[in-house]
């Protein structure tokens, strides 16, 4: 395995659902990120890791929840979702400098599309 | 607030032109600018990473320049070919990552 790998691909669930994204990388890096892109809108950042310590979450609703159990693995919870949250959920990785810095090239999984019911 | 600009949306150009994707940029305060490629339903490919202090990077028949100061930058495909179809998107660093909405390429045989 190589790069940054996301599963599922493909996911349908029902607003009481609870489900889980996972995201993991194998380039070493010490920062992970889940993005929410949504059709004819600019991806959102949504949670960023930096040396295992979550740095930004962006105002981003309670039911979803990041878990970082290690500086290659990222999960995404989702809990009692809304029809307006199914998008492309991307993951990402890089290298950053320092705390605090996230100024790595990034580098992306190829995404878990997510429809809610 | 840093606001990312793509220029056009959508473009089509029949196979073997050369073309130009622009990207602008309010907050010349940036660490780096990097260009994606995005094919339907899938995830971004990194193309091109350009440093504050770098003015261009090249790979290939891609060729991404950068003015800091003026907050454009561009990325130069050369032979586009029909392979080449995907959305382009640029991506901004300064204290967050802020991302373009896109360029949306149509090369056509």
């Amino acid at each position: 395995e190589t790069g940054v790998t996301q599963t599922p691909r493909h996911l349908v669930m029902g607003m009481t659902n609870k489900k889980s994204l996972k995201c993991e990388q194998h380039l070493g890096h010490n920062a992970m990120y889940w993005y929410k892109q949504s059709a004819k809108k600019p991806l959102e950042l949504m949670f960023v890791y930096n040396f295992k310590e979550q740095t930004e979450n962006n105002s981003v609703p309670s039911r979803f929840s990041p878990e970082c159990p290690n500086s290659s693995h990222l999960f995404l919870h989702l809990h009692t979702l809304q029809p307006e949250d199914s998008a492309l959920y991307l993951c990402a990785s890089s290298q950053n400098p320092k705390r605090g810095a996230d100024t790595g090239e990034l580098f992306f999984g190829e995404g878990s599309r997510l429809t809610v019911l | 607030k840093q606001e990312v600009t793509q220029i056009p949306a959508a473009l089509s150009v029949p196979e073997g032109e050369n073309l130009v994707l622009n990207c602008s940029f309010t907050d010349s305060a940036i660490y780096n600018l990097q260009w994606f490629r995005q094919d339907p339903g899938k995830g971004l490919t990194s193309l091109l990473l350009i440093q504050s202090s770098q003015r261009e990077q090249t790979s290939g028949r891609l060729n991404a320049s950068l003015d800091k100061s003026s907050g454009r930058s561009t990325l130069y495909i050369a032979a586009s070919q029909p392979g080449d179809s995907a959305t382009y998107l640029c991506a901004v660093q300064g204290n967050m990552l802020t991302f373009g909405g896109g360029t949306r390429l149509m090369v056509k045989p």
